[in-house]
């Protein structure tokens, strides 16, 4: 089964601090994985994509096929990166995004 | 480009009532998918369509729910006799087609009282 698991539900920072949020994934074959980030009730944004390995706002996530895992990381948190992440992957069929249920980022000074 | 565009994006109901919630995708893009956002469990994912065809609706309810991508206008969310547990964030969503990039909407808030 297509599955992806984020942990944390809340993960909270200093300002400054190196920030990883957690992403697990099940799936057989190659998953095509996603981070999207929400900002407090706004639409959904695309943060970054695996295949394209480009870095966003400082953020960058490696595909850990070993260990499943798809991780968000960033090395120094901002008060702006206050939001909630969501870990997505495309179904096997290719029709939907599955996604984790989030984990919310708070990032205090 | 004016993005994913979702109308209303809030709407109140009684229980019983029919709620229609609309999505216009991003311009060019002919593939649009609903999802449902409730508290405490994530994005939950509905419904995928194309112009005229329902691809995959394997996340829909059953019944009281339906969905649409009219050759004309917008893809309607349609959501008859409402009940209180339907009171949730209804995302939508676009793309070009197949496992491109996904461009999400504002939402469309609804509650049901």
């Amino acid at each position: 089964a297509q599955r992806v698991t984020q942990p944390e539900k809340l993960l909270s920072v200093f300002k400054g601090a190196p920030v990883e949020l957690k992403c697990n994934y099940s799936y057989s074959g190659s998953p095509e994985l996603f981070w999207y980030v929400q900002y407090s009730r706004q639409r959904l944004q695309l943060l970054l994509r695996h295949i394209s390995r480009e870095s966003i706002k400082g953020f960058t996530a490696d595909l850990n096929k070993g260990e499943t895992s798809f991780h968000l990381k960033k090395p120094f948190a901002q008060e702006e990166d206050s939001a909630m992440y969501y870990c997505a992957l495309f179904n096997q069929a290719g029709t939907a995004l599955i996604f984790g249920k989030g984990t919310t980022l708070s990032v205090s000074s | 480009n004016a993005g994913v565009m979702q109308n209303p994006r809030h709407l109140v109901r009684r229980r019983g009532q029919e709620a229609r919630l609309r999505c216009s995708p991003m311009k060019g893009h002919s593939h649009v998918y609903w999802y449902r956002q409730l508290p405490e469990e994530g994005l939950k994912f509905m419904v995928y369509l194309q112009k005229e065809n329902i691809i995959d609706e394997s996340g829909m309810p059953k019944e009281r729910f339906s969905a649409e991508f009219p050759k004309e206008g917008p893809s309607i969310l349609r959501i008859q006799q409402v009940v209180r547990g339907d009171s949730a964030a209804y995302f939508c969503a676009s793309s070009i087609g197949g496992e491109n990039t996904i461009y999400f909407g504002e939402g469309s808030w609804l509650t049901v009282v």
